[in-house]
């Protein structure tokens, strides 16, 4: 069945850069986007970015321009995110999401989330 | 950019019907038909229930109806049942190609 499975918790100091795997199953990578999506601790869901495996559109929320990195790897169905400089406000739990392949919108299918914790 | 508006809570009762706003701006809910709505347990993943204003996922439930007014979109669900007991996220595609979220609602079934 299609399903995205994430990669294990994380702990991080602060400083540090942490990256998030995002395995695709059950349908074709290149024919969609991948979202990344973002709750911190009892907070609502915060929009990170996106990439559409299908033309290569990429972009990120303003808030996060200049410290994540989303790519893919066709080959093994993965999406990546990278995100650097980590602070304290950065602990939350990160989900990867399938997207229209030329809108970041209509997230159909959501990984389990990863939980990254930033703490010295 | 801020968050979408959405109110903190709403409540209703078995059977009745209720419904979610979402209050954006022209560069986001009043320009795009890309609004979307999500349902999310405690400690789960969100849940895709309307995309595009108005339309359910394959294998949706009849009983979510989106629909939208100028910069407003609005989420009901009729027909409430215990289960609808969840947390209700709006979204929109923005002019400068990112997605926005709203802060959520937290819909309780008394």
């Amino acid at each position: 069945q299609v399903q995205l499975v994430q990669s294990g918790a994380e702990v991080k100091k602060p400083g540090a850069s942490v990256k998030v795997s995002c395995k695709a199953s059950g349908y074709t990578l290149t024919n969609y986007g991948i979202s990344w999506v973002r709750q911190a601790p009892g907070q609502g869901l915060e929009w990170m970015g996106w990439l559409s495996s299908y033309n290569g559109n990429a972009n990120s929320a303003q808030n996060f321009q200049g410290r994540v990195t989303i790519t893919t790897n066709i080959s093994t169905s993965t999406a990546y995110m990278e995100l650097r400089s980590l602070t304290s406000d950065d602990t939350a739990v990160y989900y990867c999401a399938r997207v229209h392949r030329a809108v970041p919108n209509r997230e159909d299918v959501w990984g389990q989330g990863t939980t990254v914790t930033v703490s010295s | 950019q801020s968050a979408l508006t959405q109110p903190a809570s709403v409540s209703g009762s078995p059977g009745q019907s209720i419904t979610i706003s979402c209050t954006g701006t022209s560069s986001d809910v009043g320009t795009y038909n890309y609004v979307s709505w999500y349902q999310q347990y405690p400690g789960k993943a969100p849940k895709l229930i309307i995309y595009d204003v108005n339309y359910r996922p394959s294998g949706g439930s009849n009983r979510f109806s989106g629909s939208k007014s100028g910069n407003t979109a609005s989420l009901t669900i009729s027909g409430l049942q215990a289960e609808d007991e969840a947390d209700y996220y709006c979204s929109s595609y923005t002019a400068r190609s990112t997605v926005i979220f709203g802060g959520g609602t937290k819909l309780a079934v008394l």
